[in-house]
C-alpha cells in the first residue's frame, strides 16, 4: 500500500524547542496538504501546494511555521518556538488535480505535544 | 468563508440500527467528501461526491448541490461504525477545503 505517510507519529517536545514533521504523499498527486486538528474539532486548513509552489497559507499559519515541498514531492512542516497551543495532530493529504477533481486522501497524522 | 454544518453532533445506536447524517454548507460548493476518523484518528475515505448518488456495501451517500446538503446514510450498523464522521467541502471560489465539526457515532454491541 504506497498511502501518505508521515513522520514521527508521535512527538513530545518542551516548549520553546523547534520541530519539523514530514509528509509523503502518494507518489503521482501534484497538490499537497497540511491540516491542524484539535481535540473535538474537525481538521483546520494551513497550507497547500501545487507541485513545489505553495500557493496558500491560512492565517493559522503565524510565521513561526513555515512548509517547503522542495522538489514537489515530500514535504516538511516546521514549527519554531513551539508553544503550547500548537499542541494539536497535524494532519498531511494529497490528491491528483485534473479536471476539477480534488478527493483528497489522509496520512495517519503526527501527534504534537508541547510540554 | 463557507461555513459547514453537520447534524447531529453526537448519535447513540443499537447495533444493527440504521443511521443518517446530515451536512449543510453555505456556499456553492465543486468538491464534497465524506471522512470516517477511527478511533486512531485516522481519516478514510468514504465518499466523493460533488453531487448525485452514490453507494458502497452498507454505506451510501446523496449530494445535492442544488440545495447544499449532503446526507449519508449507513444501513444495519456495526460497532466498527464507531467514530466520527466528517464532511469537507471545496468552495468553488478557491481550492482551500473546509471540514464541518463533525458527528460522532456510538454503535452499542
Amino acid at each position: 500500500d504506497t498511502g501518505v505517510s508521515q513522520d514521527p507519529r508521535h512527538k513530545i517536545t518542551k516548549r520553546g524547542q523547534n520541530v519539523t514533521f514530514r509528509c509523503d504523499p502518494i507518489s503521482e498527486h501534484n497538490r499537497l496538504y497540511w491540516y491542524r486538528q484539535t481535540l473535538g474539532q474537525g481538521p483546520e486548513f494551513l497550507t497547500y501546494f501545487q507541485n513545489e509552489a505553495q500557493l496558500e497559507k491560512s492565517r493559522l499559519l503565524s510565521d513561526r511555521f513555515s512548509a517547503e515541498r522542495p522538489k514537489g514531492s515530500f514535504s516538511t512542516l516546521e514549527i519554531q518556538r513551539t508553544e503550547q497551543g500548537d499542541s494539536a495532530m497535524y494532519l498531511c493529504a494529497s490528491s491528483f488535480v485534473a479536471g476539477g477533481h480534488y478527493e483528497q486522501y489522509f496520512g495517519p497524522g503526527t501527534r504534537l505535544t508541547v510540554t | 468563508g463557507i461555513q459547514v454544518e453537520q447534524s447531529p453532533p453526537d448519535l447513540i445506536l443499537q447495533e444493527g440500527a440504521n443511521s443518517t447524517l446530515r451536512c449543510n454548507f453555505s456556499d456553492s460548493v465543486n468538491n464534497l467528501q465524506w471522512f470516517h476518523q477511527n478511533p486512531w484518528g485516522q481519516l478514510i475515505n468514504l465518499f466523493y461526491i460533488p453531487s448525485g448518488t452514490k453507494q458502497n456495501g452498507r454505506l451510501s451517500a446523496t449530494t445535492v448541490a442544488t440545495e447544499r446538503y449532503s446526507l449519508l446514510y449507513i444501513s444495519s450498523s456495526q460497532t466498527t461504525d464507531s467514530g466520527v464522521y466528517f464532511c469537507a467541502v471545496t468552495n468553488r471560489r478557491d481550492d482551500k477545503i473546509i471540514f464541518g465539526k463533525g458527528t460522532r457515532l456510538h454503535i452499542l454491541p
